[in-house]
């Protein structure tokens, strides 16, 4: 988990309320993304950015939005439009290379959940 | 699309015995492979990757894999388990193709139990 600080660890959000999970690296990375974790449905993306003030959709976007105004920091809005928020969330960065096999570094988690 | 399955849920095995977590993939073209391993509550940590060359790769903790093209599989193994081995183990896949960006798509996770 090193390099990598997700926080709050834990989280309630109340009916028709917005919450906002914070992601900061100091890993000098340029990607970082999102991940829903649920029981049995593996980690599944929601949000990417390869670079400042750009992202991406992932597979499960709705619901949810992000900024990317700074390299370390890639806060994730979880708003009331997602009906089931509760779940484990993951953010993780890694490098850009022309490689391609850039391994991604994981924060500890945020378990958010619905009062 | 890219895909990766995992078909055990959960693997039971013997302190000192061998251990294996199968994972099979599907993409349209080569892929980029990965191992992680998260504890409870915890983030994911890197095990090892296959990128080309060697079928075998070593990874972390003494844990290896086998890259199988023709069976399209990327099997987990390590030779003598120990107890610290319990937790949940992800399989994941990039396709090397330029459209699937740097996306990583993950199974749906081994939980792997190693008794004394």
């Amino acid at each position: 988990d090193g390099g990598i600080t997700q926080s709050p660890k834990y989280l309630f959000r109340k009916e028709g309320q917005n919450v906002t999970l914070s992601c900061e690296q100091n890993l000098n990375h340029d990607a970082m993304y999102w991940y829903r974790q649920d029981p049995g449905q593996g980690l599944r993306l929601i949000y990417y950015s390869q670079i400042v003030n750009d992202f991406q959709k992932g597979d499960i976007a709705e619901g949810y939005s992000v900024s990317r105004e700074k390299k370390e920091s890639f806060p994730l809005t979880v708003t009331s439009a997602q009906k089931n928020p509760t779940a484990f969330y993951l953010c993780a960065s890694s490098i850009v290379g022309a490689g391609g096999g850039d391994i991604q570094y994981f924060g500890a988690g945020t378990r958010l959940s619905v009062l | 699309a890219q895909s990766v399955a995992q078909p055990e849920d959960q693997v039971n095995v013997a302190e000192g015995n061998p251990l294996t977590v199968k994972c099979t993939y599907s993409v349209s073209g080569n892929p980029y492979l990965f191992w992680y391993v998260q504890y409870p509550n915890r983030g994911l940590q890197f095990l090892l990757k296959y990128i080309t060359g060697d079928n075998l790769v070593k990874g972390s903790y003494g844990f290896e894999a086998e890259f199988n093209k023709s069976q399209t599989s990327f099997h987990l193994k390590k030779p003598s388990a120990l107890v610290s081995d319990s937790a949940l183990y992800f399989c994941a896949v990039r396709d090397k193709g330029k459209a699937a960006g740097n996306k990583l798509t993950f199974g749906g996770g081994t939980r792997v139990l190693v008794k004394p």
